[in-house]
């Protein structure tokens, strides 16, 4: 089951803050957020795989709520560089060892 | 470090060609992966492995077929080319390292 991301698109001025989600229906095992700049392959960000856990490095971090089967992914004081599409890839629980991805988000931060 | 290669990086076909991507990594990652990417769109799991000699189908296998004889390679194999082919390819290792892609196009 593909994790629904939201929102689809936002745009940012430098410095703003931004939240993206990531939802299933499914009962999740593990998070994973990539980011993706046009022309280039995902890069990884971080991996959250306990309930309630928090993560993050420098102004970007992340959060899963196993219960809701959600993860959020925030960005603070953005800049430039933070500009691509973000993917989440879900794990379902149990360990199917299948990475699933939603559709991705799409962040333009401009100055 | 080369991480995860793929070759080749870009490929044309023509419809009822068959091609296989070469994937290959030098971590010694027990799982990997191959995806799609089609424009605007989110990945697609085709096919993955756990280990060498395993492999399972993914969300969207019809059209492609995968081996994994050893924990470094894992082609995957295009028979008889669809223009519904037509993506950018990534392989991955360990659910974390991406190859650079490789974009093919059926005509």
């Amino acid at each position: 089951q593909q994790p629904v991301q939201s929102p689809q698109a936002v745009i940012l001025r430098e410095g703003e803050d931004a939240v993206i989600n990531c939802s299933s229906s499914k009962a999740l095992y593990s998070v994973h957020w990539y980011r993706q700049k046009h022309g280039e392959a995902p890069v990884f960000l971080m991996i959250l795989l306990k309930g309630g856990e928090q993560k993050g490095h420098d102004k970007i971090s992340a959060s899963f709520n196993e219960k809701k089967q959600q993860s959020s992914l925030y960005l603070t004081a953005s800049q430039l560089s933070y500009s691509g599409t973000y993917f989440c890839g879900t794990e379902r629980k149990g360990g199917s060892e299948k990475l699933v991805f939603g559709k991705g988000t799409k962040l333009t931060v401009n100055p | 470090n080369a991480g995860v290669t793929q070759t080749p990086k870009f490929r044309i076909l023509k419809i009822g060609q068959s091609m296989t991507l070469q994937c290959t990594q030098d971590m010694n990652h027990n799982y990997m992966y191959w995806y799609r990417q089609d424009p605007g769109m989110g990945l697609k799991l085709i096919y993955y492995s756990v280990g060498a000699g395993i492999t399972d189908k993914g969300e969207v296998p019809n059209g492609y077929n995968v081996s994994r004889s050893t924990t470094e390679d894992f082609p995957l194999r295009l028979e008889l080319a669809a223009p519904s082919q037509t993506s950018v390819y990534f392989c991955v290792a360990g659910e974390l390292f991406f190859g650079e892609g490789s974009r093919l196009t059926v005509l």
